[in-house]
């Protein structure tokens, strides 16, 4: 069985940082691409970031370039962002995705893990 | 970027009749569409790729059509655990990969 268990989040203050981790088991981890997927509660869905397998790439959306770092550990096989100098508006429900056909269709979904920043 | 626009925002159908909903994207993005769907408390599920393609263990009920800018993704005969929020996906054009913004798909 596939699963994907998001960890890390919680309650942060503004300007503050936060790790979250991604397990991931049932599939051949290291053969897909890992990206993050944010959705405000009631909200749509909105792309984050993206690793690439053997980390041959990582994108970020313009809203949280230069402020979150994706990384994998494919020993481990997880996933992380890094999230620093964290706003109100990164608020949201953020899914761990595992994606394999080049990364591109977003395959598996983690439940989800929240992150709260409020002063 | 690429803009995907979802329409109805909200559709109402009875069970065991079609529904079909529409994803329009702002420049062609060829067949490189998948459709999503999210139930209530959970995360998105994969239904559909490159258009057309059902994803793994995904009924035949659900239909993709359509290439360029203009999609559907059709239900032929709806089943209570069809009813959710819908999206569409490109990745044609990333980063970024883009989202629409959902149609509800709910029970009359």
């Amino acid at each position: 069985e596939v699963q994907l268990v998001e960890s890390g989040g919680g309650l942060v203050q503004p300007g503050g940082s936060l790790r979250l981790s991604c397990a991931a088991s049932g599939f051949s981890f290291s053969r897909y691409h890992m990206t993050w997927v944010r959705q405000i509660p009631g909200k749509g869905l909105e792309w984050v970031s993206s690793i690439g397998d053997n980390s041959e790439y990582t994108y970020y959306a313009d809203s949280v370039r230069g402020r979150f770092t994706i990384s994998r550990d494919d020993a481990k096989k997880s996933a992380y962002l890094q999230m620093n100098n964290l706003r109100a508006g990164d608020t949201a429900l953020y899914y761990c995705v595992a994606a394999a056909v080049g990364g591109t269709v977003f395959d598996y979904w983690g439940q989800g893990m929240v992150v709260t920043v409020s002063s | 970027e690429i803009v995907l626009t979802q329409s109805p925002a909200t559709l109402s159908v009875s069970p065991g009749e079609r529904a079909t909903l529409s994803c329009r994207a702002s420049q062609s993005i060829n067949n490189n569409l998948a459709w999503y769907i999210q139930k209530p408390g959970q995360a998105p599920r994969l239904l559909i790729y490159g258009s057309t393609a059902r994803a793994t263990g995904i009924p035949a009920r659900f239909s993709g059509a359509g290439s360029e800018t203009e999609f559907t993704l059709t239900i032929s005969s709806l089943q209570s655990e069809d009813f959710g929020v819908y999206y569409c996906q490109q990745y044609d054009d990333w980063p970024p990969y883009t989202f629409g913004q959902g149609t509800k798909l709910e029970i009359k």
